[in-house]
């Protein structure tokens, strides 16, 4: 149950986009849809921003999305705003029926 | 609106034993699977356990396997953790949250806010 593997962080001015990428494995990110990312500013608990690799919740920004190719996922947030300065997480459902995360990307916004 | 509020946490020495809870609202809690992840201060999200909506499929990290115990009281709506032999290493905050789907599929749509569990002597 290795995490996968993200930058610890990256940056970008207002009205910018970044992209945060997500490497795992074949037993994880590479043959599996259930790629998740979640949201997690300071001091509060995360939130689901995409699941299913490029599907956004109800109220999810459009600025926010999601794609796959092989073993790494990878979030894009568009038009950069500050109040996108958050702690980001990737996840992946497992080939033993379990869940791992990436170790996290602090994103700032400059 | 889905309401996820964990409780139960504390300091508990080293060997010691803990339960968590986690009582849900809002939502059809019998149809989703749910979820223990936790934080450890200052570090990244960790996935603890899962448990599916009929209880009938339970996983673990390998980290807790063989020391803690998840299940649910549909009746209650409520999703508990049970932590025995607790070592330092599992200090953390434990946040319940709830699958997108009935089974575990790591989805988590919902988290509730955290209960600190410490470990030390």
């Amino acid at each position: 149950q290795s995490a996968l593997t993200q930058p610890p962080s990256v940056s970008g001015s207002p009205g910018q986009s970044v992209t945060i990428s997500c490497t795992g494995t074949s037993s994880d990110v590479g043959s599996y849809n259930r790629v998740s990312w979640y949201q997690q500013p300071p001091g509060t608990a995360p939130k689901l921003m995409i699941y299913e690799v490029s599907n956004r919740p109800s109220g999810v920004p459009d600025r926010f999305s999601g794609s796959k190719s092989g073993n790494t996922a990878s979030l894009t947030i568009s038009g950069l705003q500050a109040e996108d300065e958050a702690d980001y997480y990737c996840s992946s459902y497992t080939s033993t029926n379990t869940l791992v995360f990436g170790g996290g990307t602090k994103l700032t916004v400059l | 609106e889905v309401h996820l509020v964990e409780s139960g946490g504390g300091l508990v020495q080293p060997g010691g034993s803990l339960r968590l809870s986690c009582a849900a609202s809002g939502f059809a809690f019998d149809d989703y699977a749910m979820h223990w992840v936790r934080q450890a201060p200052g570090k990244g999200l960790e996935w603890v356990s899962g448990i599916s909506w009929n209880s009938g499929t339970r996983d673990y990290a390998d980290s807790v396997k063989g020391r803690f115990t998840i299940s649910r009281d549909d009746a209650k709506n409520s999703l508990y953790l049970q932590m025995n032999s607790l070592r330092a290493e599992d200090t953390a905050l434990y946040y319940c949250a709830k699958d997108r789907e009935g089974y575990n599929r790591g989805q988590l749509d919902y988290w509730g806010q955290g209960n600190l569990v410490t470990v030390s002597s």
